[in-house]
């Protein structure tokens, strides 16, 4: 089975252009989150997917991120415009809904360099 | 407002040792601990968990212990292996917050062989 894939692998942008992420989730898992872990800190939540419907997306750091996750498969996540202090790693993760408590899958992450 | 934090962060132990890795958290809406493990350039891989309303858990070499009254837990690791150097997390979860999970910086460990 294969695992949460996530890509680019890297992305190196100057301020104020445009990226998207991508993210593939585990087959059949309707749980999908996207985290940021910025250099030196935690890794941080950012929003919560239930199929195509945005659970919670209270860690989003300001409208300049959009994420979308149509027809409840694969999600994106784009920083337009992007700044400065948006470099860190983006990861996805995964995990069922049939659960109480589920562990969630991570994917190996995006490292995004804003320049 | 760090919610969950893991102090001494970085620990070097002798192979066939025991690791323990210590993890401390504020809010007590928490009820799912996990434990994660990252290697360089990878996403962190799952390894063990526990609910608020066990004590403890052992998965082979891993074991977790939860003091709810302390807000701490802990992971064991017996006996460590070279290949278990890595950065590993603590996350914390309430089932109200729809399992979104809380980290700490994370502890970096050393198996010396």
């Amino acid at each position: 089975e294969a695992g949460v894939t996530q890509f680019p692998s890297h992305s190196v942008i100057e301020k104020g252009q445009t990226v998207t992420l991508r993210c593939d989730p585990i087959s059949g898992h309707d749980n999908l989150y996207w985290y940021r872990r910025v250099m030196g800190k935690e890794i941080k939540f950012l929003l919560h997917f239930v199929k195509e419907s945005k659970q919670d997306e209270s860690g989003m750091p300001n409208n300049r991120f959009l994420a979308e996750r149509t027809g409840g498969t694969y999600s994106t996540l784009k920083v337009q415009p992007a700044e400065l202090e948006d470099s860190g790693v983006y990861f996805c993760a995964s995990s069922q809904a049939s659960r109480l408590y589920n562990e969630q899958f991570f994917g190996p992450g995006t490292r995004l360099t804003v320049l | 407002d760090q919610q969950v934090k893991q102090n001494s962060p970085s620990l070097s132990v002798q192979e066939g040792r025991i690791s323990i890795l210590n993890c401390d958290y504020t809010n007590s809406m928490f009820d799912y601990f996990l434990w994660y493990k990252k290697y360089p350039a990878e996403g962190p891989t799952f390894l063990i968990s526990i609910s608020s309303i066990k004590d403890k858990n052992e998965d082979g070499r891993f074991t977790v212990f939860l003091n709810k009254s302390a807000k701490h837990l802990s992971l064991h690791i017996v006996p460590s292996q070279p290949g278990d150097s890595a950065v590993y997390f603590c996350a914390a979860s309430a089932l109200s917050g729809n399992n979104r999970l809380a980290f700490g910086k994370g502890n970096q460990v050393v198996v010396i062989p």
